[in-house]
């Protein structure tokens, strides 16, 4: 079973540039939500999608968005891009919208911004 | 609000030694909790939930509501069990999202 992919591996911008994200969840899983870990911040949750709808969103300004396609992969955008932005991206799905359920991470987008 | 707090950045123990890795939290609803581990190289990966009640690789981890504690406990520590452990509170019913503590890195050492 093929995990949870992301890309690109590794992304360059400048400030005030703006950074696509891209997820492919496991076949099956409906749910998926992206992670912002950030050099001594840790892992701070950023968005929820599910069913192509936005469920839940963490503590982070509207600059930063995303969307989930028919096919459940998932979009991370981030506007107006900031140096402190510079983070791993982290993307993990789960099969149900259940509490408790497992979720498989990916294994994350290195944005760096210059 | 939600907090996990992972109290040891760092933790070193020798091959064979117990090993408790700490983690509390504030929530006021009823908590779901995890530890999730990340060896080298590897991505992020559950290693067990409370609500399973199972020993993984040897860990265990017990939900003390009184104390607000979830500690991780292995008896006899490997060095493969040397990598980042991060303890998560599951929180918000509809609203539902993770909220990790920052981490310990474990070093079993030979």
């Amino acid at each position: 079973e093929a995990g949870v992919t992301q890309s690109p591996t590794h992304l360059i911008k400048t400030r005030g540039q703006q950074a696509t994200l891209r997820c492919s969840p496991i076949s099956g899983h409906t749910s998926v939500y992206w992670y912002q870990q950030a050099l001594g911040l840790g892992l701070q949750f950023l968005l929820w999608y599910d069913e192509g709808e936005e469920r839940n969103r963490g503590n982070f300004p509207p600059r930063f968005s995303g969307r989930q396609f028919p096919n459940y992969s998932s979009e991370l955008n981030v506007n107006a891009l900031e140096l402190e932005d510079s983070a791993l991206y982290l993307c993990a799905s789960s099969l149900e919208v259940v509490s408790a359920d497992t979720q498989y991470f990916g294994p994350g987008t290195r944005l760096t911004v210059l | 609000a939600q907090r996990v707090t992972q109290p040891e950045k760092l933790l070193s123990v020798f091959k064979g030694a117990p090993v408790e890795l700490k983690c509390n939290y504030s929530y006021s609803g009823s908590p779901e909790l995890f530890w999730y581990v990340q060896y080298s190289r590897q991505r992020l990966q559950l290693l067990l939930r409370h609500i399973s009640r199972e020993s993984i690789k040897g860990f265990t981890a017990d939900l003390n509501k009184g104390e607000t504690s979830f500690h991780l406990k292995k008896p006899f520590a490997q060095e493969e069990d040397s990598a980042m452990y991060y303890c998560a509170l599951g929180s918000g019913g509809s609203n539902y999202k993770l909220t990790f503590g920052k981490g310990t890195l474990l070093t079993v050492n030979p």
